[in-house]
């Protein structure tokens, strides 16, 4: 199975931040990467997909790049809806994977 | 809009079998890949398994022996049968739309999610 790291695992900002999470695979996932928001209580959400696509009626704070085994998701400005979970996801083959999760809250 | 919500005993006995529906509305099945993943508390997410828009499946091997995955299209119902359950299987269960568009797919949306505990 290809492993999913990300890191940090969890991650404190205050409101108007930038925040960058990074995502590891243990071997070559080209661009087969999505990123998910989960909020408590509420169903996971996808944001991006294929590294960088974001999906429809996702805010463009929200951006996704990398190829290969290195993978960012990087929020601009945070706002108060923004703070949850997130996990990257690689499509690249299965069993599908996801990272552990970054758990990111207000300061 | 495409809207899932899951549904099941919410506590089973180990050794038994457990079975969820999802009841998936706005969309007609028949067009689309359907998969199960779970979270076992507080672990992270488990991808399952799937069953593609003509019936065939592709499951977890961690899973595979316990596990089946259907769906009645008439109905609008994905179903999960997993036998043999143990503690490990204590999980929420999430049904999720899986887009595929060329090599590319995703997760798009997921249901609410549906508690189960494995315990006697």
């Amino acid at each position: 199975d290809i492993q999913m790291t990300q890191s940090p695992t969890s991650l404190s900002a205050s409101i108007g931040d930038r925040v960058t999470v990074t995502c590891r695979s243990s071997q070559n996932i080209r661009h087969y990467l999505n990123w998910y928001q989960h909020k408590v209580g509420e169903a996971p959400k996808l944001l991006i997909h294929f590294v960088s696509t974001l999906q429809s009626g996702v805010n463009s704070r929200f951006n996704g790049s990398g190829a290969g085994t290195d993978f960012t998701l990087t929020i601009s400005s945070l706002q108060r809806q923004d703070f949850a979970t997130y996990y990257c996801q690689q499509a690249f083959s299965t069993p599908y994977t996801f990272g552990q999760g970054t758990k990111l809250d207000i300061k | 809009q495409v809207q899932l919500q899951e549904s099941g005993p919410g506590l089973v006995k180990p050794s038994e079998t457990l079975s969820l529906i999802c009841t998936v509305s706005g969309v007609s099945m028949k067009n689309f890949y359907w998969s199960w993943i779970r979270q076992p508390p507080g672990k992270g997410l488990e991808w399952i398994g799937y069953i593609t828009d003509n019936g065939g499946t592709n499951y977890n091997p961690s899973l595979s022996g316990r596990l089946i995955i259907s769906v009645d299209a008439s109905k609008n119902h994905l179903s999960l049968r997993l036998t043999s359950v143990t503690a490990a299987d204590t999980a929420i269960y999430y049904c999720v739309r899986h887009v595929v568009l060329g090599y590319a797919d995703w997760f798009d949306p997921w249901g609410q999610g549906t508690q189960v505990t494995v315990s006697s």
